[in-house]
């Protein structure tokens, strides 16, 4: 099966871009949706097909993907965006989803 | 506005079987696919299974042997159904509904969840 690989934690200062990174083998040939999660809440799509936002999210939130590394960017980010932050892509050989394993942001 | 609320026993306990029901509002259960999601404590999300309308499902193959995903288009809702549970199984369990990209599918929609307990 298909495998993500996301940095355990990231940490940042209010105001400043954050970076999350998920890694996959030729992750670039896939589309990349990245979700985020508040502690006690259910997550919330922030991102799909790599760079595309759902209605209501901040332009604040991007993405990109290439190569071996999809990244979601949080601009300007505030003490808010402070959450787990989850990569998924379709496995399409067993043609079903697959999930990176959390990114924990933290907001100095 | 689509929501999913997940509804079901809060305690199971080990060797039985968990049963969730999902109930869908604001959009037609013949208009998506479906999925069940779960996370157990301070752990990740685990995919567990979607449906279709039809009945056409698709399981995750590490729970396949021990997951049944069903759909009652009459009550606009999905459930699913765990056997031979053990402590393993003890997480929240999300509902959600798959958004079809230009690409593949997307989770769009996420039910509250429900906290799953096995215990004796």
């Amino acid at each position: 099966s298909y495998v993500l690989t996301q940095p355990p934690s990231v940490s940042v200062a209010p105001g400043q871009t954050a970076r999350i990174t998920c890694g996959g083998n030729n992750i670039g040939g896939k589309s990349v949706h990245w979700y985020q999660q508040k502690p006690g809440q259910a997550p919330v799509l922030v991102v799909y097909d790599d760079s595309d936002r759902p209605s209501g999210i901040p332009e604040r939130f991007s993405g990109s993907n290439s190569g071996n590394t999809a990244t979601l960017t949080i601009s300007r980010v505030e003490a808010g965006d402070e959450a787990d932050y989850y990569c998924q892509v379709w496995d399409t050989i067993g043609d079903h989803p697959v999930f990176g394993g959390g990114t924990k942001l933290t907001v100095l | 506005q689509v929501q999913l609320q997940e509804s079901g026993p809060g305690l199971v306990k080990p060797s039985e079987t968990l049963s969730l029901t999902c109930t869908v509002s604001g959009a037609s259960i013949t208009s998506n696919y479906w999925s069940w999601i779960r996370q157990p404590p301070g752990k990740g999300l685990e995919w567990i299974g979607y449906i279709y309308y039809s009945g056409s499902t698709k399981y995750n193959p590490s729970l396949k042997s021990r997951v049944t995903i069903s759909v009652d288009t009459s009550k606009n809702q999905f459930s699913l159904k765990l056997s031979s549970v053990t402590a393993a199984d003890t997480a929240v369990y999300y509902c959600a509904s798959l958004m079809t990209t230009v690409s593949d599918w997307a989770f769009d929609i996420w039910g509250q969840g429900t906290m799953v307990t096995v215990s004796s």
